[in-house]
């Protein structure tokens, strides 16, 4: 069946300590995206890539890091810099083109701590 | 994005239907009402979504007003299984960008 994988679902991050988050997806999708969901919260837009080795800011970019070297893949690096990491995060994609009518696909997300 | 106004939780029971509503009264001529639904630790799922018309899938219903400043999501008979926060969501097709609000937690009551 095709979707979208995240891994880890757990993940924990000492102070300091830049981490990857991974997502693969098979459904041949151009775009996809990256969001920082809070307890109690909606769905915030961290990066986007609509193609490969490209992609753009969202409204959280600092202190986040992303890469599209692949069309299946979209890793989500947190640096040191971010100074508030935990969080629930999701990864997406969806179809480019005729925005309107495409639907985004989730993934399970990854849920991140510091120790 | 538009913006859209969500009651922030409700309550209904088994194998009852389920109305939620979602005002969006600055909506565009072209902008398009999508609904997704997020189950406890997991990610958002697609529900449905129109312009106009009322539109009917598998999963539920969607009725839009006439002047389109509201629509109402439906589910036609609740299961345990559909509680969860749903979320009203506008679409103008600039960009693939999605901007998510806190939703409706629903909860079904046995």
């Amino acid at each position: 069946d095709g979707g979208i994988t995240q891994s880890p679902k757990y993940l924990f991050r000492k102070e300091g300590q830049n981490v990857t988050l991974s997502c693969e997806q098979n459904l041949n999708h151009d775009a996809m995206y990256w969001y920082r969901q809070d307890p109690g919260q909606g769905l915030r837009l961290i990066y986007y890539s609509q193609i490969v080795n490209d992609f753009q800011k969202g409204d959280i970019a600092e202190g986040y890091s992303v890469s599209r070297e692949k069309k299946e893949s979209f890793p989500l690096t947190v640096t040191s810099a971010q100074k508030n990491p935990t969080a629930f995060y999701l990864c997406a994609s969806s179809i480019v083109g005729d925005r309107l009518n495409q639907p985004q696909h989730f993934g399970d997300g990854t849920r991140l701590s510091i120790l | 994005d538009a913006k859209t106004t969500q009651p922030n939780s409700m309550e209904s029971n088994e194998d009852e239907p389920v109305h939620l509503p979602c005002n969006h009264s600055t909506i565009s001529g072209t902008d398009y009402i999508h609904w997704y639904r997020q189950l406890p630790s997991q990610g958002p799922e697609y529900v449905i979504h129109g312009l106009t018309s009322n539109v009917n899938n598998r999963m539920a219903s969607l009725a839009i007003a006439e002047d389109r400043k509201s629509s109402t999501l439906i589910l036609h008979r609740a299961t345990l299984r559909d509680a969860a926060v749903y979320y009203c969501i506008l679409r103008d097709g600039r960009d693939d960008k999605i901007i998510f609000g806190k939703g409706t937690r629903l909860h079904i009551l046995p």
